[in-house]
């Protein structure tokens, strides 16, 4: 069946650092990707999302390349700040329901440090 | 505008106790869905309405879990006879239409956290 993995956290940086997390996905036929962000104390939200083979999502300096051939959705951002800590899910939808059908990985926790 | 919407956001209950959890979606969307999430995890997939039709309930973990749409826009997901494995974050989700392939975005609410001792 279907299934999202990524990388395990936590993941801490300091301010202004690289960020890259991680996701492979197994799935039939060729999903939607979706990353969403869970900020502390606030509900799931949806970061960025790529429908087809080679597009890149991106939003607020965060971006991610669907990659067919490596089956991957990683995220980057190129200078973290502080209000980035949050947890970060990877997801699919299988373009085969009738309806978006979302499968989440089990998410990646994200502290950034000044 | 408003969100979506959950109440209670904290539930706890004693074992075998029945709980209902209601979501108000965003109004005018057509679709609605429930996530299971636990301690550490991803939402997992309990059901979805397409107005008041539930057209998939393949993600309920057992015929204990119960959930409704009747007039298409409040939700409400009852569990009955609570069991301590059903401690988790029920989160609500709604968009504004059934268009499938990534285009059509979830809205989630806060969720609710219900702990059963």
């Amino acid at each position: 069946g279907n299934s999202v993995t990524q990388m395990e956290g936590p993941v801490t940086l300091s301010e202004e650092a690289f960020l890259t997390i991680n996701c492979t996905y197994t799935a039939t036929g060729y999903p939607s990707l979706f990353w969403y962000v869970q900020y502390p104390g606030e509900g799931l939200q949806l970061l960025l999302k790529a429908t087809k083979a080679d597009d890149k999502g991106s939003n607020k300096g965060f971006e991610a390349t669907y990659r067919k051939e490596t089956t991957s959705f990683h995220l980057e951002k190129g200078s973290v700040q502080v209000s980035d800590s949050a947890v970060y899910f990877c997801a699919l939808s299988d373009k085969k329901t009738s309806y978006d059908k979302v499968i989440f990985g089990p998410g990646t926790s994200l502290s950034v440090i000044p | 505008g408003a969100g979506v919407s959950q109440s209670p956001r904290y539930k706890v209950a004693k074992r075998g106790q029945d709980v209902a959890l209601r979501c108000d979606p965003i109004s005018g969307h057509v679709s609605l869905f429930w996530y299971q999430q636990a301690l550490g995890q991803g939402p997992e997939f309990l059901t979805y309405f397409q107005n008041e039709a539930q057209l998939d309930k393949s993600g309920l973990p057992s015929d204990r879990f119960f959930a409704e749409r009747p007039e298409g826009s409040v939700s409400t997901l009852k569990i009955q006879r609570t069991q301590q494995e059903d401690s988790a974050v029920y989160l609500c989700a709604s968009s504004p239409s059934f268009e499938r392939g990534g285009r059509n975005e979830q809205f989630f609410g806060p969720g609710t956290r219900l702990t059963v001792l």
